[in-house]
């Protein structure tokens, strides 16, 4: 158990609609990171976030957005969801949020679209 | 040409094998070098970290890094059916954001 938690752990929803995936980082942690994983793309940076601030953005789409709050929590925002968003959601959280430390990987949330 | 390109396997050794798991990678900046383990339905666990070139060992795993080749190996020596797993290739470029670019993985299976 790495300490990160994220809800939900299976979501299946219709195509045009909007999600919120939840993360809670490890005590301590100050940086979040969401990752997107397909079977065609592999596993891809989305997003990360520091102490509440936005500090590096990856292959995240427009329709994608994301914020840190107080608490640290993060939540990532999906709309006008499509076939192909459909995959593994994962966030991570590190101390200090610098890439070169270890990153903390939550157990994932399963996105189905149809 | 991807960035970095990993065997997606699967790799099927005995137990008690050597298992040697490679990447190459094309962007000369890269500088730090991650190993992921990921077991099914799980979020992916460090492994090992290494900066720049060289060699490193931590129990039964050596990660290699050639950057003159662009090549990086993960060896896993005395494999247990419990290493089964995909293994994901991690790099990163230094003075930047350090936003790191992950391989496809490799699927191990070690069966006893």
């Amino acid at each position: 158990d790495s300490g990160v938690t994220q809800t939900p752990k299976h979501l299946i929803t219709a195509t045009g609609q909007r999600v919120t995936l939840r993360c809670s980082p490890r005590s301590g942690d100050l940086s979040v990171y969401w990752y997107q994983q397909s079977l065609d793309q592999g596993l891809q940076f989305l997003i990360q976030y520091y102490n509440g601030e936005e500090r590096a953005k990856g292959n995240i789409l427009e329709r994608f957005s994301a914020q840190q709050f107080p608490d640290l929590h993060s939540e990532l925002n999906l709309s006008s969801l499509e076939l192909g968003d459909s995959a593994l959601y994962f966030c991570a959280s590190s101390v200090r949020g610098s890439f070169e430390e270890t990153q903390y990987f939550g157990p994932g949330t399963r996105l189905l679209v149809l | 040409q991807k960035e970095v390109e990993q065997d997606p396997g699967p790799l099927s050794v005995p137990e008690g094998a050597i298992v040697s798991l490679n990447c190459t990678y094309s962007n000369s900046a890269f500088q730090y070098f991650m190993w992921y383990r990921q077991y099914s339905r799980k979020g992916p666990e460090l492994l090992m970290y290494t900066y720049s070139s060289g060699n490193k060992e931590d129990g039964r795993f050596t990660a290699q890094v050639d950057k003159s080749s662009k090549y990086i190996s993960l060896f896993i020596r005395d494999s247990q059916p419990s290493d089964s797993a995909t293994y994901l290739c991690a790099m990163s470029a230094a003075g930047g954001s350090y936003i790191p670019t992950f391989g496809r993985g490799t699927s191990l299976i070690v069966h006893p």
